[in-house]
């Protein structure tokens, strides 16, 4: 049971180069989630997507877009990497749309680092 | 004010210890909350909900007050295995989860 898989998990990129977080879960869970979390910051959210073709921006979305690919996959693409955007970036699944819950809380991936020279 | 606020650390005790976070939300509407545990590195996995009664999981006690808005978690008779970063999460509403910064833990033979 492989839960939420992410790749790559340590990425390099230079300054305006682009590239793409891929995230895929096997729970068949509806909602989705991509956060980033910076030291003294805790974890914020980029966009997150309640249910298969839906998409919807969290508190830190500029300089990213993402794709709900289909239930499974949920990817984050960043056009034009920036400084400000070294990070390590999670993905997170849970099962419902509703409004969270004990009984439906997410579950993470392992986490993606990234740095931009 | 921070939405959800805790104490960074590093609590530092010794095994065997008893030790207690709290961490504070400032949105009185808040609906559900968490604690979530992260090791170094690693991504955060849920610890346990915190209801409204209190709860308690083995050696760990979540408690919530709702008048001063601040929940806590209680570790007693720490491991050496509970060295960890301690992450409270709070739900305002809707979907959006807020986490706190987290509080260390380090936890000494």
């Amino acid at each position: 049971n492989a839960g939420v898989t992410q790749t790559p998990k340590f990425q390099v990129l230079k300054t305006g180069q682009s590239m793409t977080l891929q995230c895929a879960q096997d729970m068949n869970h509806n909602s989705m989630y991509w956060y980033r979390q910076d030291p003294g910051m805790g974890l914020r959210l980029i966009y997150y997507s309640a249910s298969e073709g839906t998409t919807d921006k969290g508190e830190v979305p500029n300089g990213y877009n993402v794709s709900r690919l289909n239930k499974r996959e949920f990817s984050l693409r960043l056009e034009s990497a920036a400084p400000s955007q070294t990070s390590v970036y999670f993905c997170a699944s849970r099962r419902g749309q509703g409004p969270v819950s004990g009984a439906n809380v997410l579950t993470f991936g392992a986490g993606s680092r990234l740095t931009v020279l | 004010r921070k939405e959800v606020e805790q104490d960074p650390g590093p609590f530092n005790v010794p095994e065997g210890a008893t030790v207690a976070f709290n961490c504070t939300y400032s949105n009185s509407a808040s609906q559900s909350f968490f604690w979530y545990r992260q090791d170094c590195r690693k991504e955060p996995k849920l610890l346990m909900s915190v209801y409204s009664s209190g709860n308690e999981d083995g050696r760990f006690t979540a408690q919530l007050n709702r008048a001063s808005q601040y929940i806590s978690l209680l570790i007693r008779d720490s491991k050496l295995s509970d060295s960890a970063t301690y992450l409270c999460v709070v739900l305002p509403w809707g979907q959006k989860l807020v986490f706190g910064t987290g509080t260390r833990l380090l936890v000494s033979p």
